[in-house]
């Protein structure tokens, strides 16, 4: 299948910072990807949509602002949480979606925590 | 909207057979899907069934009825690795098709 890279694995940033979140499609030209975010022992929930070349689309809820999503380039996506908070600390993947949309393809996800 | 329901836990000895079961509500369908989550990593791709019948790939087989809006994954000859989170998944036409995710099922296997 597919690669996504994504970084980093884990992030441990201080309250009110910033943290950039990277993902990269290696080996084929993502116009879609997908960002979610897991809390322990819960499903995977949706945060956005991020179209390359485009504004990302937010879920009801998700606050366009504080996740800030850009996606310039057909292999890059990249998720900023912006003014961390505790309540942030989460685990946040990403995904792109196969040609024919039968598969998902996930980066390895991203660990973060806010402190 | 879109909901997924499947059992939150599964207990199953090694060499057993399991069967996890996933009902669904949508008002578009785009096929059923599997994915396989060990804790701390991402969830990896177990199969996709877009019309009804049993998609087998190795030791795991998915099934989907539509008219009943059900599927299944079947797992057989368990091993200890196969413990894990399953997630049966369905697309969201109204989120450029991104992945909905049931609650998940906690899959262990005991010796």
């Amino acid at each position: 299948g597919a690669v996504v890279s994504q970084h980093p694995s884990r992030v441990i940033c201080k309250s009110g910072t910033s943290v950039k979140i990277e993902c990269r499609s290696l080996d084929f030209q993502a116009t879609t990807m997908f960002w979610y975010r897991q809390f322990p022992k819960q499903s995977l929930m949706l945060m956005a949509t991020s179209n390359e070349g485009s504004k990302a689309t937010y879920e009801q809820g998700v606050e366009k602002d504080k996740f800030l999503i850009n996606h310039a380039s057909l292999t890059l996506s990249t998720l900023t949480v912006t003014s961390a908070h505790p309540e942030d600390s989460s685990f946040y993947i990403c995904s792109a979606p196969s040609r024919g949309n039968t598969e998902a393809f996930f980066g390895q996800g991203t660990r973060l925590t806010v402190v | 909207g879109q909901s997924l329901e499947q059992p939150s836990e599964v207990t199953a000895v090694e060499g057993a057979i399991v069967q996890i079961n996933c009902t669904y509500q949508t008002s578009g369908f785009y096929g059923l899907s599997w994915y396989q989550q060990h804790d701390g990593g991402a969830p990896t791709f177990l199969s996709y069934n877009g019309l009804d019948g049993l998609e087998e790939t190795g030791r795991f087989s998915s099934f989907l009825s539509r008219s009943d809006s059900y599927g299944y994954l079947l797992l057989q000859e368990l091993q200890m690795k196969d413990s894990a989170s399953y997630f049966c998944a369905v697309r969201d036409g109204n989120s450029g098709y991104a992945l909905n995710f049931g609650k998940g099922t906690s899959l262990l296997v005991t010796p």
